[in-house]
């Protein structure tokens, strides 16, 4: 089994809607957890952390289920803009560091 | 502008050459990374260095080298040992080496073909 799994999607979806994303991992011990967002041919990009209690940033929302062990992604008012692979991260402490590991991302297509 | 550059953006190489990409901060980072991505993939670690004069394996080092002898620089040597070269490197820096809740920035990534 992956340590952090995602739907690679793609996600085909008309502007304006709402669109969530989930993202499993493995090991209960897994510390923090982040979203990115990556688009074509280019570099990750942080979208938000995930925080215990949920996080809100805009039209973004991020959620985090330790008894279940995944994290989602809510994107509400679909735009244009929001086209792009979305990248689950997590970080486990090893040794006194917190290593990354990322999911295969999630790809995303907003439409007209 | 602070922020990490990496060059070169594209990088050609014949079979069997050794060649080297570059990898600098000006963030006043302590961790860096290297990770490789291939088309339709996730990033996966290659190499990463917490502090200068250390580094660990990540989960796909063979065929690969680094050093870290300035903290600004964590250039990566792809070796010919290396069979399936060709890919995106990103590298990434972040603040703390502890903290686990610091955030990853990425430099725009070196493509390298191997012809």
């Amino acid at each position: 089994r992956k340590e952090v799994e995602q739907d690679p999607g793609p996600f085909n979806v008309p502007e304006g809607a709402t669109v969530a994303f989930n993202c499993t991992y493995s090991n209960s011990a897994s510390q923090s957890f982040f979203w990115y967002r990556q688009d074509c041919r280019k570099e990750p990009k942080l979208l938000m952390s995930v925080y215990s209690s949920g996080n809100e940033d805009g039209r973004f929302t991020a959620q985090l289920n330790r008894a279940s062990q995944y994290i989602s992604l809510l994107i509400r008012d679909s735009k244009l803009s929001d086209s792009a692979t979305y990248l689950c991260v997590v970080r486990l402490a090893s040794g006194g560091s917190y290593i990354p590991t990322f999911g295969r991302g999630t790809s995303l297509i907003v439409h007209p | 502008d602070g922020g990490i550059t990496q060059s070169p953006k594209y990088l050609f190489r014949k079979e069997g050459q050794n060649v080297t990409l570059s990898c600098e901060q000006n963030l006043n980072h302590d961790a860096m990374y290297w990770y490789r991505q291939d088309p339709g993939q996730g990033l996966r670690l290659i190499y990463y260095s917490q502090i200068v004069n250390d580094f660990q394996k990540g989960d796909i080092a063979e065929g690969y080298s680094v050093s870290r002898e300035k903290k600004e620089s964590f250039p990566l040597t792809v070796t010919s040992a290396q069979k399936n070269p060709t890919a995106f490197y990103l590298c990434a820096s972040s603040m703390s080496r502890r903290g686990g809740t610091d955030t990853q920035y990425f430099g725009p990534g070196t493509r390298l073909t191997v012809l």
